[in-house]
């Protein structure tokens, strides 16, 4: 089982709409979760962190986590063209600091 | 505040020969990382340091090392280049706010192995 998984997409939105992108991790000891923004070319820009069980909403966006079912979701709201890009889920493991990622999910947003 | 801050940002090397990837942070954090992009591949991790003194394998580490120079700096080594190290490399630092964790990158260096 890889240790960090994502919905391998590619995912297609209207504009507008709400884009869901899910993550499962496999370290039920994990203790940080991120999601990331990456746009070809560029390196991964931080979205939002989660450490405690529920939701962590910031602005059009929502990290949910639910460490019973060993996944993380992010949510965004409103979606917009400007948010195309591949969003990375990552992991801090539970007993060391080993930042894990998922291999991502490609998000288009139309116009 | 720079953030994290890798240099350089472009190179180019002909197989076998050596250079360091040289990665800073100011925020103060403990946890450092290497990682490299492929397409199609996804962040591979090389190595890590989860505190200064500390250094662990990553994914890939074969063809690497690393130093953990102080809190701040974490390097990159490459002794002898292979054309199969030819990739984006990525460093990245994570560590606890009063209220929250955070992780974050470079800005990425291109190497082209020869």
């Amino acid at each position: 089982q890889k240790e960090v998984e994502q919905n391998s997409g590619p995912l297609s939105v209207p504009e507008g709409a709400i884009a869901s992108l899910n993550c499962t991790y496999s370290d039920r000891g994990s203790q940080s979760f991120f999601w990331y923004r990456q746009y070809s070319g560029k390196s991964p820009e931080l979205i939002m962190s989660i450490y405690s069980n529920g939701d962590k909403e910031d602005g059009r966006f929502t990290a949910q986590l639910n460490k019973a079912s060993q996944y993380v979701s992010l949510l965004i709201r409103d979606s917009q063209p400007s948010d195309s890009a591949t969003y990375l889920c990552a992991v801090i493991g539970g007993s060391n600091y080993k930042l894990t990622f998922g291999k991502g999910t490609l998000l288009t947003v139309n116009p | 505040n720079a953030g994290v801050t890798q240099t350089p940002k472009f190179q180019v090397l002909k197989t076998g020969q050596s250079m360091t990837l040289q990665c800073a942070q100011d925020m103060n954090h403990n946890s450092m990382y290497w990682y490299r992009q492929d397409p199609g591949m996804g962040l591979r991790l090389i190595y890590y340091s989860a505190s200064e003194g500390t250094t662990d394998k990553g994914e890939v580490p074969n063809g690497y090392n690393v130093s953990r120079l102080n809190k701040r700096e974490f390097s990159l080594r490459l002794e002898s280049a292979a054309p199969s190290q030819t990739s984006v490399y990525f460093c990245a630092s994570n560590g606890r706010t009063s209220s929250d964790t955070e992780a974050f990158f470079g800005q990425g260096t291109r190497l082209t192995v020869v």
